[in-house]
């Protein structure tokens, strides 16, 4: 029963393009998301997160966007770069659901061309 | 300086073995994770400690246990290893439970790959 669902396993883009990555989750209970990069060998690492009260929050070159009514966020990175290739993570928590523990998306590969 | 390390970094072992997992983070967190990540990539969590308590433990094997000697160690033993429990296996750590909170996210080791045999 997959909760936080992300549909791409992989996405390609251009360097200095935005890359998109898209996460969908089902339970409407969850308030709080995240993303986390994660390189070949390594953990993942916190990148950005959002809470239910904003559609919208950004860090620099990253964005994510959320669309409470269609269950759905988005990050967005403007412009890519080649060290942004990596697994990209889509988490989500809620505290009565989840003891606010992190629901955990597969992953989708981003890779960066140069 | 590794903030959250991990070791081994790879383990091969055979069936009916038992085997540890040795976790530690310099953070200075009060709460620490094990995290196994399936052959279908999901990060599923294990446990958590906080201060050396175990406030999840997730339904997993009774194989498995963690064992917190203190605030800084968290280790992972496993008992009679079957071929399933192959996976990678990620340590995390976090300022204050939970770990979803802007200000205290997970910091996470570099991971364990187990392969049973």
């Amino acid at each position: 029963d997959q909760q936080v669902k992300q549909n791409s396993p992989s996405l390609s883009v251009q360097e200095g393009r935005i890359s998109i990555l898209n996460c969908d989750y089902t339970n409407s209970m969850f308030d709080y998301f995240l993303w986390y990069k994660k390189y070949p060998a390594e953990g993942p690492t916190f990148l950005i997160s959002i809470s239910s009260i904003k559609d919208k929050n950004e860090d620099g070159r990253f964005t994510v966007f959320l669309n409470k009514s269609a269950k759905h966020l988005s990050l967005h990175i403007v412009p890519s770069q080649p060290g942004d290739s990596a697994v990209y993570f889509c988490a989500a928590s809620h505290l009565h659901y989840s003891n606010y523990q992190l629901i955990w998306g597969a992953g989708t590969k981003l890779i960066i061309k140069p | 300086d590794t903030a959250v390390s991990q070791t081994p970094k790879y383990l091969v072992t055979q069936m009916g073995n038992d085997k540890s997992i040795k976790c530690e983070q310099n953070l200075g967190h009060d709460t620490m994770y094990w995290y196994k990540q399936d052959s279908k990539k999901f990060l599923k969590i294990m446990f958590s400690y906080n201060n050396k308590e175990l406030i999840i433990n997730e339904t997993v094997p009774n194989r498995f246990s963690p064992k917190s000697p203190d605030k800084a160690h968290l280790n992972l033993h496993i008992n009679s290893l079957e071929l399933g429990d192959s996976a990678v296996y990620f340590c995390a750590s976090s300022q204050v439970g939970p770990p979803s909170s802007y200000n205290s996210p997970l910091h996470f080791g570099n991971g364990t790959r187990l392969t049973v045999t």
